[in-house]
């Protein structure tokens, strides 16, 4: 079975710019997440799908962070504008409603903002 | 607000044991003990997980003391392919989706030849 997607697979902007990556995730899977991972750190959940409404959004800086799942299966995640700190790499993970619940990741799209 | 705790890094000999601890001394009754690992410029992989029996699949072994207040993930022969950071992560169990895995610093393992 196909695992997760993400594209592009690496950004550079400026500072202040605009930026979208895109997730495709695993065939049938009801539960989408977005994670930022900061260079030395664990990964952080940043929101959760579960089809297309929003489980969890509560680490997302809402004032720059947007993020939608149209029809429940791709997303997308956008930065605008980007800050310094937003330098990161962008994981998407995708999960059933099975059990375990155990999920799975892509490779994530490394972004560094100049 | 890690519930685990895990040493930053290790080292191991190629084709040995490798065993990594965590400390979840504050477990609850209702929550499991995920094991994750990094490989460099990848996602995190999904390798075991355990509620207070030990556990075993193709990947590693999960021993979790009879307290539950610690575990140990082993790779029973490691190679170099096993150079990775391992996320030791405590969450409730539950079928409905609504679980996010909080990751903290995880241990860098390296395998050495």
């Amino acid at each position: 079975e196909a695992g997760v997607a993400q594209s592009p697979r690496y950004k550079i902007i400026e500072k202040r710019q605009s930026v979208a990556f895109w997730c495709n995730p695993i065939s049938g899977h009801a539960t989408l997440y977005w994670y930022q991972q900061i260079l030395g750190q664990g990964p952080k959940l940043l929101i959760q799908f579960q089809n297309n409404g929003v489980v969890d959004d509560s680490q997302l800086p809402k004032d720059r962070f947007s993020a939608e799942r149209l029809k429940g299966v791709d997303s997308t995640l956008k930065i605008q504008p980007a800050k310094l700190e937003d330098s990161a790499v962008y994981l998407c993970a995708s999960s059933s409603l099975g059990v375990p619940e155990t999920q799975y990741f892509g490779p994530g799209t490394r972004l560094l903002v100049l | 607000d890690a519930k685990t705790t895990q040493p930053p890094s290790m080292d191991c000999a190629e084709g040995r044991a490798a065993n990594l601890p965590c400390n979840h001394s504050t477990i609850s009754g209702n929550e499991y003990v995920y094991w994750y690992r990094q490989i460099h410029s990848q996602g995190p992989q999904y390798i075991i997980h355990g509620l207070k029996n030990n556990e075993t699949n193709e990947m590693a072994s999960l021993i979790i003391t009879e307290d539950r207040k610690s575990s140990t993930l082993i790779l029973p022969h490691a190679t170099l392919r096993d150079t990775a950071v391992y996320y030791c992560i405590v969450r409730p169990f539950i079928k409905a989706a609504g679980n996010k895995l909080t990751f903290g610093g995880g241990t860098r393992v390296l395998v050495k030849p």
